[in-house]
């Protein structure tokens, strides 16, 4: 069975740093690009970031490219969000997803794990 | 970037009706088109990609068509857990951008 498990969620202050991650099972996590979403409260859904399945080539849209960084450690199956220079508006609800890149859909899901930027 | 736009952004609707849920692209994205459901508190779910095809193990009563910049998703016959959000999502070219979703509700 395909899991996908977010931790590292919290509260944070503006300008403060946090590390997601997020822990695969069920399935060759080196074989897949991996894509973190984010669910921003009254906003909508933003795609942030996905990485290719050898970690080799990634992508950023505009609003977090700079701050946030994408990595994978496949012999750990665990997939990392870096974020640095945080902001009230980077607070949502931050999933990561399987398979989601260029003329492909998500397949899997995790649950997500909840940011919050506030003084 | 390509913008999705969800009608309507909400619905209210009882068990067994039909529901509609209209997506469109500010620009032809081909039928690089998905459909998702959100629920509080649990994984989002993948019902359709490439416009028309069901994802595993999704029920039947969930279909959608579409190609160029319109696309629909519908529900024969809304069952109690099917009261969700639901987004669309273009996959043609980066930025991958989701429409603002339709809640659909109970009546």
């Amino acid at each position: 069975e395909v899991q996908l498990l977010e931790s590292g969620g919290g509260l944070v202050q503006p300008g403060g740093s946090l590390r997601l991650s997020c822990a695969a099972s069920g399935f060759t996590f080196s074989s897949y690009a991996m894509s973190w979403v984010r669910l921003v409260p009254g906003k909508g859904l933003e795609c942030l970031s996905t990485i290719s399945g050898s970690g080799g080539v990634t992508y950023f849209v505009d609003s977090v490219k700079g701050r946030f960084t994408v990595s994978r450690d496949n012999s750990k199956n665990t997939l990392y969000l870096q974020m640095n220079s945080l902001r009230a508006e980077d607070t949502a609800v931050y999933y990561c997803v399987r398979d989601l890149r260029q003329y492909s859909s998500g397949d899997y899901w995790g649950q997500g794990t909840l940011l919050t930027v506030s003084s | 970037d390509i913008q999705m736009t969800h009608s309507p952004s909400s619905l209210s609707a009882s068990v067994g009706d039909r529901v509609t849920i209209t997506c469109r692209a500010s620009q032809s994205i081909s039928s690089y088109l998905s459909w998702y459901q959100f629920k509080p508190g649990k994984a989002p779910k993948l019902l359709i990609y490439s416009a028309s095809a069901l994802e595993s193990g999704v029920p039947s009563r969930f279909s959608g068509s579409g190609s160029g910049t319109d696309f629909t998703l519908t529900i024969s016959g809304l069952q109690p857990e099917d009261f969700a959000s639901y987004y669309c999502q273009q996959t043609y070219s980066f930025p991958l951008t989701f429409g603002g979703g339709t809640k659909v509700e109970i009546k």
